[in-house]
């Protein structure tokens, strides 16, 4: 089993509210990311990190902002929710391979803006 | 842009049968191309990985196969189980070898035993 870990798994706030999402992995893998995933659909990438203070923004624009201060932690920030922020959202890190990243993902965070 | 489709919502197959799941792609050929496995309310597993160059890759009762002519790959799972009930995703990287994944819809795949 992967070692990457996402609090909290389930998280109701109401709207205006800031929140973070905290991810952490113990593998040591330089490369980081985040996705957003809505039940029945597909997992779209809005953040990814090479390493420590690396970030990047992924395919689908996203009001969140992260940060990576550490190569083991890589939290996301909303600094006002609404409830089009309502999603699953991924953690996810791998080896930078020349032979291909696979991903490790956690368990998710579901967040529901009220 | 890269798009991927998998071909169908969901597939309902009888314990013991052959499953078989087809992804396709628009576009370049991507460096590689995976396939992951996610139960409800989980993060996907990773199960498979298959270069461009080559045409099949096994583990276990998995078989993946890639084929760049026709931009399609088709993930097999052999004498199923209803254990193996869950959606499997097709991801491609973009790229180059060091590029992100992009995700298929998936496939919910239903083993009745």
């Amino acid at each position: 089993e992967a070692d990457i870990y996402q609090t909290p798994r389930y998280l109701v706030i109401g709207t205006g509210k800031k929140i973070t999402l905290e991810c952490s992995q113990t593998m040591g893998h330089d490369k980081m990311y985040w996705y957003q995933q809505d039940p029945g659909m597909e997992l779209h990438l809005i953040h990814y990190s090479y390493g420590v203070n690396s970030t990047e923004k992924g395919d689908l624009s996203s009001e969140s902002t992260v940060s990576r201060i550490r190569t083991e932690h890589f939290p996301l920030t909303l600094e006002s929710a609404r409830p089009s922020h309502t999603s699953q959202y991924l953690c996810a890190s791998s080896e930078m391979r020349v032979s291909g990243n696979t991903i490790y993902f956690g368990e998710g965070s579901w967040l529901t803006v009220v | 842009s890269q798009k991927i489709e998998q071909n169908s919502e969901a597939l309902n197959i009888q314990e013991g049968k052959t499953a078989t799941l087809t992804c396709n792609y628009t576009n370049y050929s991507p460096a590689y191309l995976q396939w992951y496995r996610q139960d409800p309310g989980r993060g996907p597993v990773f199960l498979l990985l298959i270069r461009e160059n080559e045409k099949e890759k096994r583990k276990e009762r998995l078989k993946v196969t890639f084929d760049t002519t026709l931009k399609q790959s088709l993930f097999h799972i052999t004498a199923s189980q209803p254990a193996d009930s869950a959606t499997y995703l097709c991801a491609l990287a973009y790229g180059g070898s060091q590029g992100n994944l992009i995700f298929g819809k998936g496939t919910k795949l239903s083993v009745k035993p």
